[in-house]
């Protein structure tokens, strides 16, 4: 099973501000990589496949890159409804796995 | 529009057995790739099964054996049969489709919340 690690955990960030979470797996996940954004009660919603393209009505703020086994989601300007837990996930190999989350909160 | 809709959460006792759905309108369940994704109180993300378009059947090693993912298309409804629950199966358990590009989720459900207790 492919374990994907997320850091940092929490990171304490002020609107406006540039924001890089990053994300690794244990072997290769190649390019298959997608990121989530989860709200409080809500279901998570899918930012990013494939590393780097935006899933549809993603505003362009967000933005992911990497390969292998290294991947960063960078948000350029954080808004107010920026913060929320973000999860990465592979599915290059199954199981499907997912990283635990790194919770974004307002400084 | 893809809506996705779970129910039959509640709360059963250990070893006990319960069936989610998952209505879907806007596709043809058949045609596609389903999966269902649960989430502990305060945890992250966990894979628990998906169904291919042709039939095949995939589960995450803490349910194999327990859990039964299927559907029915003249309802256009995917079901999760859960048997033996445990109380570590407590969770949030989300329906969700298949991307277009691979195997991670473009549409989810609302969720339904399973609480296997005594």
């Amino acid at each position: 099973e492919i374990v994907m690690t997320q850091s940092p955990a929490t990171l304490s960030v002020s609107p406006g501000e540039r924001v890089t979470l990053s994300c690794w797996a244990s072997q290769s996940v190649s390019s298959n990589l997608a990121w989530y954004q989860q709200k409080p009660g809500q279901a998570p919603r899918v930012l990013i496949y494939g590393a780097s393209t935006r899933a549809t009505g993603i505003p362009a703020r967000f933005s992911g890159s990497g390969s292998g086994t290294e991947f960063t989601l960078t948000i350029s300007s954080l808004q107010s409804e920026d913060f929320a837990v973000y999860y990465c996930q592979q599915y290059n190999n199954w199981p499907i796995t997912f990283g635990q989350g790194t919770r974004l909160e307002i400084k | 529009e893809v809506q996705l809709v779970e129910s039959g959460g509640g709360l059963i006792q250990p070893g006990g057995s319960l069936r989610l759905s998952c209505a879907a309108s806007g596709f043809i369940v058949s045609s596609d790739y389903m999966g269902w994704v649960r989430q502990a109180p305060g945890k992250g993300l966990d894979w628990v099964s998906v169904i291919y378009s042709g039939g095949s059947t995939y589960y995450g090693d803490s349910v194999k054996g327990r859990f039964t993912i299927s559907r029915d298309n003249s309802k256009n409804t995917v079901y999760l049969q859960m048997n033996s629950l445990r109380a570590e199966d407590t969770a949030v358990y989300y329906c969700a489709r298949k991307g277009s590009s691979g195997w991670y989720f473009e549409y989810w459900g609302q969720g339904t919340l399973v609480t296997v207790s005594s």
